[in-house]
């Protein structure tokens, strides 16, 4: 969904380098999601924020870290990458009363080597 | 944690409906029943949920018995474009729930010519 973008789309780093995925929506949707997935498996739940001021830890935070910079805009960053941080990327929105629908963007594929 | 089991493929052909079941035996009273589609490097997208009986949208129904332990997703008249990865969620994302939603491996749907 062209709504929801993210950036960088593929990224390559090294082993403890600091590096941030950002999400932007013009959805206008007040929830926004950070997930991870990994080759064959389901999606897991990594960060999530209700709005601007109400950021919550996922089932998989340890290692990562993120920021709700506007209604529109959420940061995810690995303050010192590591190889099995290396998968997909996913940022999600969500808003009104079906907390389970949700909007996914097109991934960020991260390769920690 | 409500888990859930899904077949890890199946295949069907071209005008034929197909039914996928999932079962889930710990479901919580407040938890939904939710269904996502994903193709290959894309995110998720929200297909249909429901809480008991049955649900139609315009792309699928979701049928679940009395005790809510399984839900089957149908979809009727499958084309090759639904092939896809499909995963059964159970969990409530709700503000003032656990906010527990479990992602499966999901249940990969080869639609044949």
């Amino acid at each position: 969904d062209a709504d929801v973008t993210q950036t960088p789309r593929n990224r390559i780093t090294k082993t403890g380098k600091r590096i941030m995925l950002e999400c932007s929506q013009t959805k206008g949707h007040d929830r926004m999601y950070w997930y991870r997935q990994d080759p064959g498996l389901g999606l897991q739940l990594i960060y999530y924020s209700f709005d601007v001021k109400d950021i919550n830890k996922g089932e998989i935070s340890d290692g990562y870290s993120v920021s709700r910079q506007a209604q529109a805009k959420f940061s995810l960053s690995l303050e010192s990458a590591i190889p099995n941080q290396t998968a997909l990327y996913f940022c999600a929105t969500g808003s009104g009363s079906s907390y389970n629908e949700q909007f996914f963007g097109p991934g960020t594929r991260l390769t920690v080597l | 944690l409500a888990k859930t089991t899904q077949p890890i493929s199946m295949d069907s052909y071209e005008g034929q409906e197909v039914n996928i079941t999932c079962s889930h035996n710990n479901i919580a009273t407040n938890d939904y029943i939710t269904w996502y589609q994903q193709f290959p490097s894309q995110g998720p997208r929200f297909i249909i949920q429901g809480y008991k009986t049955k649900v139609t949208n315009e792309v699928a129904s979701l049928f679940i018995p009395a005790d809510r332990k399984s839900s089957t997703l149908s979809l009727p008249r499958v084309s090759l474009s639904d092939t896809a990865v499909y995963y059964c969620l159970v969990g409530d994302l709700g503000k003032d729930s656990n906010y527990q939603l479990i992602w499966g491996a999901g249940t990969k749907l080869i639609i044949k010519p």
